[in-house]
């Protein structure tokens, strides 16, 4: 069975530092793979989402990931961090039997340091 | 503005008073979806309908009831709420067009059952 494990908690950085929030996936084909965020009060929206060819994704407000097939991975990373990207981030793997049935990972809260 | 809506909000309640929290899309998705978010655990899906009178379970059904008797709205019931049902409700709708479009999320209901 599919599934993600996003193994930070919670994870501060300075303003103006980079990012890298990390995703391991389980999944037996190749997998569809999303990063969404979760700002306070807020539901979640779509980063970026990768299902095949270049395996560095470009997302909206500057961020990008890369699927790595040998380490089963799909980190999120962002070189330099804003106040505002302060919130929970979520990686979601699909699962190709049943369409649109997305397994989310724990989450990944990033507080950013003044 | 294509967005997905939610209510009530923010509901307090006590165990077994039958409780109903609507979800609406103005999108003309054939795809809806109920999540729960609770601490550690990330999202985890409840019910969702690829179409009109077509639903299904989830990984975590029990205690809830959905219809979708219209394309728009996708209600989620919750015949006799117990403290355990206390989370963070989210509805989230997509296209059926593309496999594995974009999943829209609603702004997140939080229930309290006492």
């Amino acid at each position: 069975a599919q599934s993600v494990t996003q193994p930070d908690i919670h994870i501060t950085v300075s303003e103006g530092a980079s990012l890298e929030l990390r995703c391991n996936y389980s999944y037996g084909a190749t997998p569809y793979l999303f990063w969404y965020v979760q700002s306070p009060g807020q539901g979640l929206q779509l980063l970026l989402k990768y299902f095949s060819g270049d395996t560095l994704v470009q997302g909206i407000k500057g961020f990008e990931a890369e699927f790595k097939r040998s380490q089963s991975s799909f980190n999120l990373r962002k070189p330099s961090v804003h106040w505002s990207d302060a919130a929970e981030y979520f990686c979601a793997v699909g699962q190709y039997s049943s369409a649109s049935k997305i397994i989310f990972g724990s989450g990944t809260r990033l507080s950013i340091r003044p | 503005e294509a967005q997905v809506t939610q209510n009530p909000r923010y509901l307090i309640t006590v165990t077994g008073k039958k409780l109903t929290v609507t979800c609406s899309q103005n999108m003309n998705h054939e795809y809806m979806s109920w999540y729960r978010q609770d601490p550690g655990l990330g999202l985890r899906q409840i019910y969702y309908s690829m179409n009109v009178e077509v639903t299904d379970k989830g990984d975590v059904p029990e205690g809830y009831k959905v219809s979708r008797k219209e394309k728009r709205n996708f209600p989620l019931i919750l015949e006799s709420p117990s403290p355990n049902q206390t989370s963070l409700y989210f509805c989230a709708s997509s296209s059926q067009r593309e496999l594995y479009n974009e999943q829209f999320f609603g702004p997140g209901t939080r229930l309290t059952v006492l």
